[in-house]
């Protein structure tokens, strides 16, 4: 099993322009998050999935969308970028939800300039 | 909603001494609290947890205890080792049965750990 897969590692953009973080997991969970990493600031939930075609925000929603219409796949997308959307990003997955070990994937660096 | 603190932000240890690292949360119908620890441009990995019905685990070095009335729960490590150099998250969430929808997990700030040689 590969797990939890995020792409691209990378990601260079200038304010305005829009992109989709990837993400997927091959274990059959249900639910799946995205969150945020900033120095001294922890990780902040931006939106979460309890199931194929059910989503709900987090903690720090705004600037970024999601979709899940397919159990393995829950992509971020980020409208217009901005300088303080650049962190690190996390995709996780759960079997059973957030009383539960969350499985992260390996991240992605974004920058926007 | 949900509020985690923890402390120290950042902890330096000799090798083989022991390291506590303190979180606070605010919600007291939080039940579940994960410890996670992610190395130097890693991803974050569980390493443990504890559910409000228990008030210590332990796994080989590493301890979890938890204090319900004073809302704090403490990671102990014992014996510390150069590999344990990371940074720790803990967190907290409300589990409730059946409904498990919008219980998000909270982390705290992060402490990030030396281990001296």
């Amino acid at each position: 099993n590969a797990g939890v897969t995020q792409t691209p590692k990378f990601q260079v953009l200038k304010t305005g322009q829009s992109m989709t973080l990837q993400c997927a997991q091959d274990m059959n969970h249900e639910y799946m998050s995205w969150y945020r990493q900033d120095p001294g600031m922890g990780l902040r939930l931006i939106h979460y999935s309890v199931g194929a075609g059910i989503t709900d925000q987090g903690e720090v929603p705004n600037g970024y969308n999601v979709s899940r219409s397919t159990t393995e796949d829950f992509p971020l997308r980020l409208l217009s970028a901005a300088p303080s959307q650049t962190s690190v990003y996390f995709c996780a997955s759960s079997s059973s939800g957030f009383g539960y070990e969350q499985y992260f994937g390996p991240g992605t660096r974004l920058t926007v300039t | 909603g949900e509020n985690v603190e923890q402390h120290p932000s950042t902890l330096s240890v000799q090798e083989g001494d022991s390291a506590v690292i303190k979180c606070t949360y605010s919600d007291s119908a939080s039940n579940y609290f994960p410890w996670y620890k992610q190395e130097l441009g890693k991803r974050p990995q569980l390493i443990i947890d504890i559910r409000s019905n228990v008030g210590e685990k332990k796994d080989q070095r590493i301890a979890v205890t938890l204090n319900k009335t004073a809302k704090h729960f403490s990671l102990h490590i014992t014996e510390t080792q150069p590999e344990d150099s990371a940074v720790y998250f803990c967190a907290a969430s409300r589990v409730s049965r059946p409904l498990e929808y919008g219980n998000k997990l909270v982390f705290g700030a992060g402490t990030i750990l030396r281990v001296k040689s």
